[in-house]
């Protein structure tokens, strides 16, 4: 057991609708990290914050946001959502800003229908 | 372009043997990390090992070993005497300095490792 803890293990839903992904990190870590992991994709970063701003971006779709709160956890809104959506959706959360490991969450499995 | 390769798709063992998994890498720093995290079936992703590139040490840690050789951009991970339980898919991660943030970590598409009794 990582320590980081995602909200919900399994999600269906239809195309256009909106989700909320939720992730709580490690006891005293700062980073939150939003990884997708799909077949044809791979594992791909998303988006990080670090104590509450955005810290770095990657691919992440402009129907996809996320924020972190001031507790540390962490969500991420998915809207107007379509097939190739489907995947499995990791929350990884750090000490530091980076270069350190990141710690995972067992991921919540998306599946748009 | 991929910065991270692991050529090896699938490697299947029996029990007991040794098994070693390719990371080919590609970085311009001279300041970076690599790292190998273990999927197993469960889904979710363990971390198992952390160098930077200034340590070309390479070290054992029970069953597991790694090979860093920065001549060859390579950073190969070994499991001796497998076990069933090492079934999973491997992966390894690059961590570079001339991204925005070392947080932003590219993986391999992995290797998917099969152990049978």
């Amino acid at each position: 057991d990582s320590g980081v803890t995602q909200t919900p293990k399994h999600l269906i839903t239809a195309t256009g609708q909106r989700v909320t992904l939720r992730c709580s990190p490690r006891s005293g870590d700062l980073s939150v990290y939003w990884y997708q992991q799909s077949l044809d994709q791979g594992l791909q970063f998303l988006i990080q914050y670090y104590n509450g701003e955005e810290r770095a971006k990657g691919n992440i779709l402009e129907r996809f946001s996320a924020q972190q709160f001031p507790d540390l956890h962490s969500e991420l809104n998915l809207s107007s959502l379509e097939l190739g959506d489907s995947a499995l959706y990791f929350c990884a959360s750090s000490e530091g800003e980076g270069a350190g490991e990141q710690f995972f969450g067992p991921g919540t499995r998306l599946t748009v229908l | 372009a991929q910065k991270v390769t692991q050529a090896q798709t699938e490697i299947s063992v029996v029990e007991k043997e040794d098994v070693t998994l390719d990371c080919v890498y590609e970085t311009r720093d001279t300041t970076y990390y690599l790292f190998w995290y273990k999927q197993p079936p469960s889904g979710e992703l363990v971390f198992l090992i952390r160098r930077n590139s200034f340590d070309e040490q390479n070290e054992i840690s029970g069953r597991y070993s790694w090979n860093f050789q920065k001549s060859t951009s390579s950073f190969n991970f070994t499991i001796t005497a497998s076990q069933v339980v090492d079934s999973a898919v491997y992966f390894c991660a690059l961590s570079e300095a001339t991204t925005d943030s070392w947080g932003k970590f590219q993986f391999g598409a992995g290797t998917q490792v099969v152990v049978t009794p």
